[in-house]
Protein backbone atom coordinates (compact mmCIF):
# COMPACT_ATOMS: atom_id res chain seq x y z
CA UNK A 1 0.00 0.00 0.00
CA UNK A 2 1.66 3.00 -1.52
CA UNK A 3 0.62 5.78 0.94
CA UNK A 4 2.77 8.90 -0.91
CA UNK A 5 2.38 8.70 -4.64
CA UNK A 6 3.91 10.51 -7.49
CA UNK A 7 2.29 9.99 -10.29
CA UNK A 8 4.58 11.38 -12.57
CA UNK A 9 7.88 9.83 -13.36
CA UNK A 10 9.28 12.49 -14.71
CA UNK A 11 9.32 15.86 -16.36
CA UNK A 12 10.82 18.03 -19.05
CA UNK A 13 10.78 21.74 -18.71
CA UNK A 14 12.57 24.60 -20.33
CA UNK A 15 14.90 26.65 -18.33
CA UNK A 16 13.56 30.22 -16.83
CA UNK A 17 9.96 28.40 -16.46
CA UNK A 18 8.00 26.79 -13.43
CA UNK A 19 8.63 23.40 -13.10
CA UNK A 20 5.50 21.85 -11.13
CA UNK A 21 6.12 18.74 -9.18
CA UNK A 22 3.14 16.69 -7.82
CA UNK A 23 2.31 14.58 -4.56
CA UNK A 24 -0.65 12.95 -3.49
CA UNK A 25 -0.91 11.03 0.16
CA UNK A 26 -3.92 8.82 1.87
CA UNK A 27 -2.97 9.17 4.96
CA UNK A 28 -4.76 12.07 6.49
CA UNK A 29 -2.39 11.47 9.74
CA UNK A 30 0.66 12.83 7.85
CA UNK A 31 1.14 15.53 9.74
CA UNK A 32 4.37 16.95 8.11
CA UNK A 33 5.37 16.95 4.70
CA UNK A 34 9.14 17.18 3.01
CA UNK A 35 10.37 17.41 -0.37
CA UNK A 36 13.90 16.25 -1.03
CA UNK A 37 16.53 16.47 -4.00
CA UNK A 38 18.79 13.46 -5.20
CA UNK A 39 21.60 14.28 -8.03
CA UNK A 40 22.92 10.43 -9.43
CA UNK A 41 25.72 9.19 -7.12
CA UNK A 42 24.34 11.47 -4.23
CA UNK A 43 21.97 10.64 -1.55
CA UNK A 44 18.82 12.60 -1.45
CA UNK A 45 19.32 16.21 0.29
CA UNK A 46 16.54 18.36 2.36
CA UNK A 47 14.78 20.63 0.17
CA UNK A 48 11.84 22.25 1.78
CA UNK A 49 9.07 21.05 4.26
CA UNK A 50 5.25 22.12 5.45
CA UNK A 51 3.68 21.68 8.55
CA UNK A 52 -0.25 20.42 8.15
CA UNK A 53 -1.35 23.40 9.77
CA UNK A 54 -0.21 25.73 6.58
CA UNK A 55 -1.12 25.46 2.78
CA UNK A 56 2.22 27.05 1.68
CA UNK A 57 5.74 27.75 2.50
CA UNK A 58 8.28 29.92 0.48
CA UNK A 59 12.15 29.33 0.24
CA UNK A 60 13.82 31.59 -2.67
CA UNK A 61 12.76 29.61 -5.92
CA UNK A 62 11.00 27.02 -4.19
CA UNK A 63 7.35 27.16 -2.70
CA UNK A 64 5.61 23.71 -1.69
CA UNK A 65 1.83 24.21 -1.54
CA UNK A 66 -0.72 21.79 0.59
CA UNK A 67 -4.16 21.00 0.11
CA UNK A 68 -5.41 19.21 2.86
CA UNK A 69 -8.81 18.54 1.62
CA UNK A 70 -7.33 17.05 -1.81
CA UNK A 71 -4.53 15.05 0.19
CA UNK A 72 -2.36 16.85 -2.10
CA UNK A 73 1.35 18.61 -2.17
CA UNK A 74 2.61 20.64 -4.84
CA UNK A 75 6.60 21.69 -5.51
CA UNK A 76 6.91 24.87 -7.50
CA UNK A 77 10.39 25.49 -8.62
CA UNK A 78 10.19 29.33 -10.56
CA UNK A 79 11.86 30.10 -12.10
CA UNK A 80 13.63 26.57 -13.00
CA UNK A 81 17.49 26.31 -13.50
CA UNK A 82 19.07 23.64 -15.10
CA UNK A 83 21.42 22.76 -12.25
CA UNK A 84 17.68 21.90 -10.78
CA UNK A 85 17.95 18.24 -12.73
CA UNK A 86 17.36 15.89 -10.41
CA UNK A 87 14.94 13.15 -8.99
CA UNK A 88 12.70 14.76 -6.65
CA UNK A 89 11.51 12.74 -3.03
CA UNK A 90 7.80 13.58 -1.55
CA UNK A 91 7.57 12.07 1.93
CA UNK A 92 5.64 12.85 4.71
CA UNK A 93 6.07 12.65 8.14
CA UNK A 94 3.96 9.58 10.53
CA UNK A 95 4.16 8.95 13.85
CA UNK A 96 5.04 5.29 15.08
CA UNK A 97 5.25 4.21 18.44
CA UNK A 98 9.33 4.68 18.27
CA UNK A 99 9.52 7.76 16.92
CA UNK A 100 8.58 9.64 13.55
CA UNK A 101 8.61 7.60 10.21
CA UNK A 102 9.35 9.10 6.91
CA UNK A 103 7.02 7.75 4.11
CA UNK A 104 8.53 8.43 0.66
CA UNK A 105 7.01 8.74 -2.90
CA UNK A 106 8.85 6.77 -5.52
CA UNK A 107 10.56 10.40 -6.82
CA UNK A 108 9.96 12.01 -10.21
CA UNK A 109 12.80 12.84 -12.84
CA UNK A 110 12.95 16.54 -13.68
CA UNK A 111 14.82 17.96 -16.87
CA UNK A 112 15.73 21.10 -16.94
CA UNK A 113 16.56 21.80 -20.79
CA UNK A 114 18.65 24.90 -21.44
CA UNK B 1 35.15 14.79 6.94
CA UNK B 2 31.29 16.08 7.71
CA UNK B 3 27.61 15.07 6.63
CA UNK B 4 27.14 11.57 6.47
CA UNK B 5 29.24 9.33 4.53
CA UNK B 6 29.18 5.68 3.65
CA UNK B 7 31.94 2.86 2.23
CA UNK B 8 31.85 1.31 -0.22
CA UNK B 9 30.46 3.05 -2.33
CA UNK B 10 29.80 0.04 -4.57
CA UNK B 11 29.93 -3.81 -3.84
CA UNK B 12 29.60 -6.67 -5.72
CA UNK B 13 29.10 -9.67 -3.81
CA UNK B 14 27.88 -13.58 -4.36
CA UNK B 15 25.20 -14.96 -3.02
CA UNK B 16 27.41 -17.17 -0.06
CA UNK B 17 29.43 -14.26 0.56
CA UNK B 18 29.69 -12.41 3.85
CA UNK B 19 29.71 -8.42 3.72
CA UNK B 20 29.52 -4.89 5.83
CA UNK B 21 28.34 -2.08 5.00
CA UNK B 22 29.60 0.79 6.64
CA UNK B 23 27.96 4.28 8.17
CA UNK B 24 29.61 7.25 9.62
CA UNK B 25 27.61 10.77 10.61
CA UNK B 26 29.62 13.36 11.86
CA UNK B 27 26.46 15.77 12.66
CA UNK B 28 26.53 14.83 16.18
CA UNK B 29 22.77 13.40 15.65
CA UNK B 30 21.34 10.62 17.77
CA UNK B 31 19.16 8.98 15.57
CA UNK B 32 20.23 6.81 12.97
CA UNK B 33 18.23 4.83 9.58
CA UNK B 34 19.13 2.29 6.61
CA UNK B 35 17.00 2.50 3.64
CA UNK B 36 16.74 0.33 1.00
CA UNK B 37 15.99 1.67 -2.88
CA UNK B 38 14.80 -0.46 -5.68
CA UNK B 39 15.05 1.29 -9.27
CA UNK B 40 11.37 3.17 -9.42
CA UNK B 41 10.50 2.13 -6.25
CA UNK B 42 10.40 4.81 -2.95
CA UNK B 43 12.88 4.14 -0.43
CA UNK B 44 11.86 1.76 2.03
CA UNK B 45 12.79 2.07 5.64
CA UNK B 46 14.51 -0.91 6.73
CA UNK B 47 15.79 -0.29 10.70
CA UNK B 48 15.83 2.81 12.66
CA UNK B 49 18.70 3.13 15.98
CA UNK B 50 18.08 5.87 18.35
CA UNK B 51 20.67 6.51 20.92
CA UNK B 52 22.40 3.49 19.90
CA UNK B 53 18.89 1.42 20.63
CA UNK B 54 17.26 -0.30 17.65
CA UNK B 55 14.09 1.07 17.67
CA UNK B 56 12.40 -0.31 14.55
CA UNK B 57 12.82 -3.17 11.90
CA UNK B 58 10.43 -3.16 9.40
CA UNK B 59 10.27 -6.63 8.24
CA UNK B 60 13.31 -7.09 7.17
CA UNK B 61 14.84 -10.76 6.32
CA UNK B 62 17.29 -11.97 8.47
CA UNK B 63 20.01 -11.93 6.05
CA UNK B 64 20.32 -8.34 6.69
CA UNK B 65 21.94 -7.47 10.32
CA UNK B 66 21.98 -4.00 10.88
CA UNK B 67 24.84 -2.90 14.08
CA UNK B 68 24.89 0.61 16.32
CA UNK B 69 27.87 0.12 18.10
CA UNK B 70 27.63 4.41 18.87
CA UNK B 71 25.67 6.83 17.61
CA UNK B 72 28.26 7.85 14.86
CA UNK B 73 28.26 4.95 13.31
CA UNK B 74 25.84 2.52 11.93
CA UNK B 75 26.47 -1.06 10.40
CA UNK B 76 24.79 -3.48 7.92
CA UNK B 77 25.86 -7.43 7.87
CA UNK B 78 24.97 -8.92 4.99
CA UNK B 79 24.99 -12.76 4.43
CA UNK B 80 23.53 -15.06 2.04
CA UNK B 81 21.68 -12.99 0.05
CA UNK B 82 19.53 -13.26 -2.67
CA UNK B 83 20.13 -11.21 -6.73
CA UNK B 84 16.96 -9.12 -5.51
CA UNK B 85 18.62 -7.73 -2.76
CA UNK B 86 20.48 -5.64 -5.50
CA UNK B 87 19.50 -2.22 -4.93
CA UNK B 88 20.99 1.47 -3.46
CA UNK B 89 21.94 1.12 0.42
CA UNK B 90 21.25 4.60 2.00
CA UNK B 91 22.13 5.54 5.66
CA UNK B 92 20.27 8.34 7.03
CA UNK B 93 20.87 10.45 10.48
CA UNK B 94 18.58 13.22 11.90
CA UNK B 95 18.59 15.01 15.46
CA UNK B 96 16.37 12.65 16.61
CA UNK B 97 13.75 10.41 15.68
CA UNK B 98 10.80 12.48 17.00
CA UNK B 99 9.70 15.91 16.09
CA UNK B 100 10.03 16.66 12.56
CA UNK B 101 13.70 16.90 11.93
CA UNK B 102 14.96 16.48 8.91
CA UNK B 103 16.87 13.63 8.04
CA UNK B 104 20.34 13.89 6.48
CA UNK B 105 21.75 11.01 3.74
CA UNK B 106 24.42 9.62 2.47
CA UNK B 107 25.45 8.99 -1.05
CA UNK B 108 24.46 5.65 -0.79
CA UNK B 109 26.37 2.00 -1.30
CA UNK B 110 25.14 0.44 -4.86
CA UNK B 111 24.96 -3.12 -4.34
CA UNK B 112 24.56 -6.04 -6.65
CA UNK B 113 23.95 -9.49 -5.73
CA UNK B 114 25.31 -12.28 -8.43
Amino acid sequence: DQQVKQNSPSLSVQEGRISILNCDYTNSMFDYFLWYKKYPAEGPTFLISISSIKDKNEDGRFTVFLNKSAKHLSLHIVPSQPGDSAVYFCAAIRSMEYGNKLVFGAGTILRVKS
Amino acid sequence: ETGVTQTPRHLVMGMTNKKSLKCEQHLGHNAMYWYKQSAKKPLELMFVYSLEERVENNSVPSRFSPECPNSSHLFLHLHTLQPEDSALYLCASSQDNRGTYEQYFGPGTRLTVT
